[in-house]
Parts: C-alpha cells; structure tokens; sequence
C-alpha cells in the first residue's frame, strides 16, 4: 500500500522559516495535501498541490512538489508561535487519504 | 455551521465493556471515515463508508465495528474494549470519496481502555 514519511520533529526559532518534509509512494496521486493539528484538535487541511505544479503559494506557505522523486515539502514563512503543530501530509489512495506520521513543528520564541 | 461532530470528547473504559464514539456531519457528505491516531504512526485508518448501508474496511478494522443508517451519522462501535485500543480517534467526512474532495475532522475522541 502507500507509504507516507516524514520527519517526526521540527524546531525553529520565532520569525526564522520552516521547512517540513514528506516522500510519499504513490506516483498516481493527482492531490497532495497538507494538514495541521492543533492541540487538542482535529486536522485543519492547510493547503494542498495539483500533482502537475512544482509549487504552489500562499501567503506564508509555500510547497514544492518533486515528483520525479516523489518528495513534497511544506515552507513557512517568518514562523510564529501559532505555527506550533502537527503538520502530515497526505496522499490519496483508492478509498481513503493515507497520512505520513506528522511533523511536530516547535517554535521557540 | 458546517461540522463533524463526535462525541464523547474523552473516554475512559475498562476491558470488555461495549461502547459506542458517535460521529454526526451537518455537510450532506456522502463519505465517512474512521480513523485512529497513535504517536509515530500517524492516522491510519478503521473503517469507511461510501454512502447509507456502504461500509467498508480500513487497514486496522480488527476490534471495531460501524453502521451507517443514516447519511448524517456514522457510530463507532468496540464491542469488547482492549487496551491497545486506547488512542485518540477520528472521524471525518467528504462531499465523496476521490481526489480533489478534503476531509473536514471532527475535534477527536480520547478513549482510554484499562
């Protein structure tokens, strides 16, 4: 089945950019998303990318999509304390999204 | 306000004692899933279901069992608790299953099993 990986944690400083990583499996994906979890919350999707863009902006957010190495990265920009979260991303298989383990951003003010 | 809404938010059982997490969407959606949530192994999920009376298994589906009567509603029933079944849980909804249609989540049930 798919498989979905990312780091587990990530720490930046308060202003600084974060960059959060995913490969994924599937080459047949049309969507690529990104979620976040806040704490003590549900997922919120963010953003996520048509398979036949390199890279999609908005606002703080940027991704970058390589699917020739089937490497998807999530940028945030000018990082504040709400950043604070779980981000997965997330593939779409035939009946269900398949989820990476989730990054743990920590911003440290 | 367009929500899934689960309930209880938290949960503590012991072994053996059937229970039921309730999942409830306002969106009309037509697909519904089940999904739990423990730490390093991301989302994976239990159970989903495509429309009213079509249900179908997820990659973790022992211990758990669903139904859908209803299109709004979607309960998630363990029979016989065990404790490996503590986790955080969730359920979610889309307008269909297929790419390009998001997830919205409900906020998450902790159960707890002891």
């Amino acid at each position: 089945g798919e498989d979905v990986e990312q780091s587990l944690f990530l720490s930046v400083r308060e202003g600084d950019s974060s960059v959060i990583n995913c490969t994924y499996t599937d080459s047949s994906s049309t969507y690529l998303y990104w979620y976040k979890q806040e704490p003590g919350a549900g997922l919120q999707l963010l953003t996520y990318i048509f398979s036949n863009m390199d890279m999609k902006q908005d606002q703080r957010l940027t991704v970058l999509l390589n699917k020739k190495d089937k490497h998807l990265s999530l940028r945030i920009a000018d990082t504040q304390t709400g950043d604070s979260a779980i981000y997965f991303c997330a593939e779409h298989g035939a009946n269900n999204l398949f989820f990476g383990t989730g990054t743990r951003l920590t911003v440290i003010p | 306000e367009a929500q899934v809404t689960q309930n209880p938010r938290y949960l503590i059982t012991v072994t053996g004692k059937k229970l039921t997490v309730t999942c409830s969407q306002n969106m009309n959606h037509e697909y519904m899933s089940w999904y739990r949530q423990d730490p390093g192994l991301g989302l994976r999920q239990i159970y989903y279901s495509m429309n009213v009376e079509v249900t179908d298994k997820g990659d973790v589906p022992e211990g758990y069992k669903v139904s859908r009567k209803e299109k709004r509603n979607f309960p998630l029933i363990l029979e016989s608790p065990s404790p490996n079944q503590t986790s955080l849980y969730f359920c979610a909804s889309s307008l269909a299953q297929g790419e390009g249609h998001g997830y919205t989540f409900g906020s998450g049930t902790r159960l707890t099993v002891v």
